[in-house]
């Protein structure tokens, strides 16, 4: 089983700032990484999948990069909306599918 | 529409069973693949479940021989059989679409829609 290794657990952002997400795969996942969002009392919702392709209706001001073990999520320009935790998750080799612990983003 | 609804959760004791059902609409459950995922209060996210086109069905290591997905097309619908609950079976437990078409395109293997969810709580 892949595991998911995300950092910080806690990112502590003013609005309009940048926020930036790390995704680390225990091996290679190729690009078969995606983000989710979620925020309290909502279910996860799709941003990026493939890496880095915005998923319909998310914003450009969220973007993923990164191949292999190594992802990151950026959020270019934080929105008050965007204050959630967010999930990566790989399915390179699945079942089973394999999520990270997440990383909430926090306002500042 | 395009949704998915849960339903059937609920404060059980352990040992006992329960079964989750997910009712989807604006969308066939039997042209895509399905899976439950669920969220220990305060937790990440745990894939349970997963159903592919025909029976093939794939469990997590936590569950199985205890759970069973399956699946009812004429009423558009998914189902999570719980037996010989435990405590740690305490979730919110979702129902998630993939973005994968039966048969023509393969599972992705990530998650495109999801329901609300519903609580299942294991205890005595």
């Amino acid at each position: 089983e892949i595991v998911m290794t995300q950092s910080p657990a806690t990112l502590s952002v003013s609005p309009g700032e940048r926020a930036t997400l790390s995704c680390r795969a225990s091996q290679s996942v190729s690009s078969d990484l995606v983000w989710y969002q979620q925020k309290p009392g909502q279910a996860p919702r799709l941003l990026i999948y493939g890496a880095s392709t915005r998923a319909t209706g998310i914003p450009a001001r969220f973007s993923g990069s990164g191949s292999g073990t190594e992802f990151t999520l950026t959020i270019s320009s934080l929105q008050s909306e965007d204050f959630a935790v967010y999930y990566c998750q790989q399915h390179y080799n699945w079942p089973p599918v394999t999520f990270g612990q997440g990383t909430k983003v926090e306002i500042k | 529409e395009v949704q998915l609804v849960e339903s059937g959760g609920g404060l059980i004791q352990p040992g006992g069973s329960l079964r989750l059902s997910c009712a989807a609409s604006g969308f066939t459950v039997s042209s895509n693949y399905m899976s439950w995922v669920r969220q220990a209060p305060g937790k990440g996210l745990e894939w349970v479940s997963v159903i592919f086109g025909g029976v093939s069905t794939y469990y997590a290591d936590s569950v199985k021989g205890r759970f069973t997905i399956s699946r009812d097309n004429s009423k558009n619908t998914l189902y999570l059989q719980m037996n010989s609950l435990r405590a740690e079976d305490t979730a919110v437990y979702y129902c998630a679409r993939d973005p994968g078409i039966a048969p023509s395109s393969p599972a992705r293997g990530y998650f495109d829609l999801w329901g609300r969810g519903t609580l299942v709580t294991v205890s005595s």
